[in-house]
């Protein structure tokens, strides 16, 4: 099973500042790799499919990079609906595995 | 629209069973593959299996396996999941969450039903 670890667990930001997420995964996923957007009490939201493309309705300042092993989710500049956790999820090997979360919280 | 409305709240002793309906509507319900994610209180993610809804085919994850079984009803586009031999530690939102591509299992997740919270408590 493949293990993704995300960094920070906490990340403390104010509106209109840059966010970058972390994502590391414990062997190659490729490309193969997504992000979500989860508020209290609702669904994941799909934000970033196959490492860097955007969802459907996603804003552009959302963006993904990476490959391999290492991945990134930055938020060009935050909008105060986007505080939120965050997960990734790798679709490389069954079982399909989330990171543990990043909780993006207003400072 | 594509929406997922899910089967409302449960609470079941330790050793019963469970089972959560997922009503799809607003795309084909047989050209998309359906997967089951939980979320324990305050936790992350975890995927539990996935069903064709065209054949009928499943996977589950090995962690499930024994327990789970998905099924799903074409005539009133729905799918089902049923845990059974409950334990404490399987108190979670349970969601439905589509796959994205007609007829293809991709693995990822784009629309999502809203959730059924599942209570095991004695």
């Amino acid at each position: 099973e493949i293990l993704l670890t995300q960094s920070p667990a906490t990340l403390s930001l104010s509106a209109g500042e840059r966010a970058t997420l972390s994502c590391r995964a414990s062997q190659s996923v490729s490309s193969y790799l997504a992000w979500y957007q989860q508020k209290p009490g609702q669904a994941p939201r799909l934000l970033i499919y196959d490492a860097s493309n955007r969802a459907t309705g996603i804003p552009a300042r959302f963006s993904g990079s990476g490959s391999g092993t290492d991945f990134t989710l930055t938020i060009s500049s935050l909008e105060p609906e986007d505080f939120a956790v965050y997960y990734c999820q790798q679709r490389r090997n069954w079982p399909n595995t989330f990171g543990q979360g990043t909780k993006l919280e207003i400072k | 629209q594509v929406q997922l409305v899910q089967s409302g709240a449960e609470v079941k002793k330790p050793g019963a069973s469970v089972k959560v309906s997922c009503k799809a509507s607003g795309y084909t319900f047989t050209g998309y593959y359906l997967h089951w994610v939980r979320q324990a209180p305050g936790q992350g993610l975890e995927w539990m299996g996935w069903i064709n809804p065209n054949s009928g085919g499943t996977n589950y994850a090995q962690k499930f396996q024994g327990r789970v079984t998905m099924t799903r009803d074409t005539s009133n586009n729905t799918a089902y999941m049923e845990l059974s031999r409950l334990r404490f530690d399987d108190t979670a939102v349970y969601y439905c969450a589509r796959d994205p591509d007609y007829d293809t299992l991709i693995g990822y997740f784009d629309y999502w039903g809203q959730g059924t919270l599942v209570t095991v408590s004695s």
